[in-house]
């Protein structure tokens, strides 16, 4: 079974700076989709950024860029110029391309980073 | 164009009883998810279904069940609701045409279940 795992619980960034969040997982699968979704306190799960496994090249939305290290099975997202709106809660999910042979939407959640930006 | 919707946003329920919760996917979309968010738990993927079809499933005891609508909406059920049931349920849909995995989830903004 895939796991993903977040090991800072709470991070802190001074509004302008810059700011990475770990996640790892676990999966024994060469094809897959990892996801960094953001909650805000509306509780709304607004993705982030998307990378596919069989890419090479790192994913790049704007301020957020993720690095992808497969064989480490790494995936971290560092905010750029981080802004008051970022403060979130942000998840780091895992997909499978397929489940017994169909496809599927199922996502693996870590267990988040809170996110604080300072002023 | 509208995004995931659903209804109720807040329900409050005593042990024992069951409790019926509404999604409607953004137009077009054929997947729908489900899951539960607590604080000692973290996110749990509950179901899944397609097309009227429940395609996969977490491990959630009976007690917890969907269904899929022909216009893709969807309903979750939870019978003999336990103060542990207290959570907020997401759902979430996607599109999927022709085979192509490449599908984003979209989120609605949640029902927040309180058991008393």
């Amino acid at each position: 079974a895939q796991t993903v795992t977040q090991s800072q619980p709470e991070m802190s960034v001074q509004e302008a700076e810059t700011v990475t969040l770990s996640c790892t997982y676990d999966t024994s699968e060469s094809d897959y989709y990892l996801f960094w979704y953001k909650q805000p306190p509306s509780r709304q799960m607004i993705l982030v950024i998307r990378q596919e496994a069989y890419k090479q090249q790192n994913a790049t939305e704007n301020r957020f860029s993720v690095n992808f290290q497969k064989a480490a099975k790494s995936f971290s997202l560092k905010i750029s110029d981080s802004q008051l709106g970022d403060a979130a809660m942000y998840f780091c999910a895992y997909r499978s391309l397929t489940s017994y042979g169909g496809a599927t939407n199922k996502l693996i959640f870590g267990t988040g980073t809170l996110l604080a930006v300072q002023p | 164009k509208a995004g995931v919707t659903q209804t109720p946003r807040y329900l409050i329920k005593t042990r024992g009883q069951q409790v019926t919760l509404s999604c409607s996917p953004i137009s077009g979309h054929r997947s729908v998810s489900w899951y539960q968010q607590t604080p000692g738990q973290g996110l749990q993927f509950l179901f899944e279904y397609f097309s009227e079809t429940q395609r996969n499933k977490g491990n959630f005891p009976g007690r917890f069940s969907g269904r899929q609508f022909s216009n893709s909406r969807s309903e979750m059920n939870v019978s003999t609701l336990e103060l542990g049931d207290s959570a907020l349920y997401l759902c979430a849909s996607s599109l999927e045409r022709g085979g192509a995995y490449n599908t984003e989830a979209f989120f609605g903004q949640g029902t927040r279940l309180t058991v008393v």
